[in-house]
């Protein structure tokens, strides 16, 4: 099984765009669909970003994907930050044993 | 509107079993599997497994094996987790969510104390 590594935490100023990485351990990140989730305080995660770079409809198109094989890592990326993104973000990929696999997940404050 | 509720939060002693519930409301069930995802205090998410209720299949992670039983209920569209022989390290909040995970249920609080 290979691990997804996020950064344990990440903070930017509203309206800034703000980047959560997301690296694989081992084996190509462009192997396996990743998806973003969001988590508020106190709620259930709700899926962002779908197949490394879809949105799912009523998510802002704030909120981007996309995978990078050089660094074999996947990205998260918010512009126009604003207060309500304030959240836990985790990624996510399949393994090919039949395993779903989370990142460690990503605190964003927005200062 | 397809929600996925799931039943209320448990208090359990060390070495006894919980089981609890995910109905799907307000659309097919049948067509999709189920995942139950956990989340410990603080901590990060954490896939259980999953099951497909249309063929009674599941699919445990190697570290619940043997401790952990997914089943379903087509005639009420409901799944079930029910995991044994608890730990105070199962102290978690526990999660259904549908097939590619664009549904989630609230979550149910599960606190294991003596």
């Amino acid at each position: 099984n290979f691990m997804l590594t996020q950064p344990h935490s990440v903070s930017e100023a509203p309206g800034k765009t703000v980047s959560i990485s997301c690296t694989r351990s081992s084996g190509s990140i462009a192997s396996n669909y990743v998806q973003w989730y969001q988590q508020r305080p106190g709620s259930a995660p709700t899926n962002i970003i779908y197949e490394d770079n879809q949105r799912p409809s009523g998510v802002p198109d704030r909120f981007s994907g996309s995978i990078d094989s050089s660094s074999n890592s996947a990205s998260l990326t918010i512009s126009g930050l604003r207060t309500e993104d304030e959240a836990d973000y985790y990624c996510q990929s399949f393994d090919d044993n039949n395993l779903w696999l989370f990142g460690g997940g990503t605190k964003l404050t927005v200062l | 509107q397809v929600q996925l509720v799931q039943s209320g939060a448990e208090v359990k002693k060390p070495g006894s079993s919980v089981k609890v519930s995910c109905k799907a409301s307000g659309g097919t069930f049948n067509d999709f599997s189920f995942s139950w995802v956990r989340q410990a205090p603080g901590q990060g998410l954490e896939w259980m497994g999953a099951i497909i209720p249309s063929v009674g299949v599941s699919n445990y992670v190697s570290k619940f094996q043997g401790r952990v039983v997914f089943t379903a209920d087509r005639s009420t569209s409901t799944v079930y987790m029910e995991l044994k022989s608890l730990k105070s390290e199962d102290t978690a909040i526990y999660f259904c969510a549908r097939d590619r995970f664009d549904l989630w249920g609230q979550g149910t609080r599960v606190t294991v104390s003596s």
